[in-house]
């Protein structure tokens, strides 16, 4: 069965600090995916990165990066120099795979992980 | 693009009222629409895959006659709790698969927060 565990329940930081979120993920297909997501208090999921289980190259996105590591099945978060915008719940979630190596689409969720960055 | 909708916002009802929970994809078209629901400072966990034309899958443990779902076209899927009673007050949100595309990508509603009084 497919599990994703986010061991960080709530992470408190000061601005500019930098703060890595863990993801660590539960799967037997050989096609998956994994995304994270972004709540803020407004409740709406903003969608932050897609990789398939085939791209294990790190990937930099401004103050965001990720580090997709398959032996290890893990996929963290980093935030470089936090900001107190940065405040939300984070989620971790992996795609579930259908038949014939499609995708269903499910999407089975980590517990998220709450960031408070105080100024 | 790839924005989808939720109305309402929010919604408050009486115990024993039914409400109807409408996503829609604004500017693709979706087969398939999923619907998750969150209780307080937890995740989110799917209760049912909406197929357009055909009945939804639900998920272990989700009482496909209390929820309600209709996916009648291709933008527009519908949610309905009915008799909702307190323990049904939770976040919904729902979201769309872009028909045709040929990776795995879904687009998130804004959600809709019901409270059954």
């Amino acid at each position: 069965a497919q599990k994703v565990t986010q061991a960080q329940t709530e992470i408190s930081v000061v601005e500019k600090e930098d703060v890595t979120l863990d993801c660590v993920y539960e799967t037997r297909d050989t096609t998956y995916y994994l995304f994270w997501y972004k709540q803020p208090p407004s409740g709406e999921l903003v969608f932050l990165i897609r990789r398939n289980s085939f791209d294990e190259q790190n990937e930099i996105s401004g103050r965001y990066s990720w580090n997709f590591q398959k032996s290890t099945s893990s996929f963290n978060f980093t935030i470089t120099a936090s900001q107190v915008v940065d405040s939300a719940v984070y989620f971790c979630a992996l795609s579930e795979a259908g038949g014939m190596g499609s995708n269903t689409g499910k999407l089975i969720f980590g517990q998220g992980t709450t960031l408070q960055v105080k100024p | 693009g790839a924005v989808v909708s939720q109305h309402p916002s929010r919604v408050i009802c009486k115990s024993g009222t039914s409400v109807k929970i409408e996503c829609r994809s604004l500017d693709f078209q979706a087969t398939t629409m999923f619907w998750y629901r969150q209780f307080p400072k937890q995740s989110l966990m799917l209760m049912a895959t909406s197929n357009e034309g055909s009945k939804a899958t639900y998920e272990q443990g989700v009482e496909k006659d209390k929820f309600l779902i209709n996916h009648a076209s291709l933008t527009l899927s519908t949610l309905t709790v009915t008799s909702a009673h307190p323990e049904d007050s939770s976040f919904y949100i729902c979201s769309a698969d872009p028909t045709g595309r040929s990776y795995n990508e879904q687009f998130f509603g804004p959600g809709t927060r019901l409270t059954v009084l």
